[in-house]
């Protein structure tokens, strides 16, 4: 069975580019998640999708992020413009709705962004 | 103060050995507790769920004391393979909404 996969694995952007990161979680699973890892710091949340539905979206740094998941199947991840800071490895995740109070996410090897 | 600390090491540790990692979290309604094991440029992986009985898997050993908010793992006669980093990660909201990750602490394990 497939992994989750994320795409692209590494993308190198100008400061105001636009940048847009894809996964596609484990088939079935309902619940997706988008995590990132700047240099040096904890992988921290960014949201969470029920289906196609945002769950819980608290973790997003700001409206220059925004994170589609039509269908309820792949998601995307958009950074328009980029700025220096975002730099980083964002990490997409799944569950199945059962395994959802297991703690296991599934992740993907991760979309490692550097905006110069 | 973050909300989950570890030591970040690195650990460097003969084959053989028993060595100790410990984390502990501020928030005081976490419910859920995990070790994640990353490889280099890999994604994170659970290794194992911790229990407030304390959990074994095989040579792994996790422990939990909810009154200090500290959360251990031990790994007895290590393996070049346990090289990687282990990263401590609660779960807050009590689902697995929103887990909340250590920043690892990095082990190597030397021949």
């Amino acid at each position: 069975e497939a992994g989750v996969t994320q795409f692209p694995s590494h993308s190198v952007i100008e400061k105001g580019q636009t940048v847009t990161l894809r996964c596609d979680p484990i088939s079935g699973h309902d619940n997706l998640y988008w995590y990132r890892r700047v240099m040096g710091k904890e992988i921290k949340f960014l949201l969470h999708f029920v289906k196609e539905s945002k769950q819980d979206e608290s973790g997003m740094p700001n409206n220059r992020f925004l994170a589609e998941r039509t269908g309820g199947t792949y998601s995307t991840l958009k950074v328009q413009p980029a700025e220096l800071e975002d730099s980083g490895v964002y990490f997409c995740a799944s569950s199945p709705r059962q395994g959802s109070h297991t703690g296991e996410l599934f992740f993907g090897e991760g979309s490692r962004l550097t905006v110069l | 103060r973050k909300e989950v600390e570890q030591d970040p090491g690195p650990f460097n540790v003969p084959e053989g050995a028993t060595v100790a990692f410990n984390c502990t979290y501020s928030n005081s309604a976490s419910q859920s507790f995990f070790w994640y094991r990353q490889d280099c440029r890999k994604e994170p992986k659970l290794l194992m769920s911790v229990y407030s009985s304390g959990n074994e898997d095989g040579r792994f050993t996790a422990q939990l004391n909810r009154a200090s908010q500290y959360i251990s793992l031990l790994i007895r006669d290590s393996k070049l393979s346990d090289s990687a980093t282990y990263l401590c990660v609660v779960n807050i909201e009590g689902s697995a909404r929103q887990l909340t990750f250590g920043s690892g602490t990095q082990l190597t394990v030397l021949p």
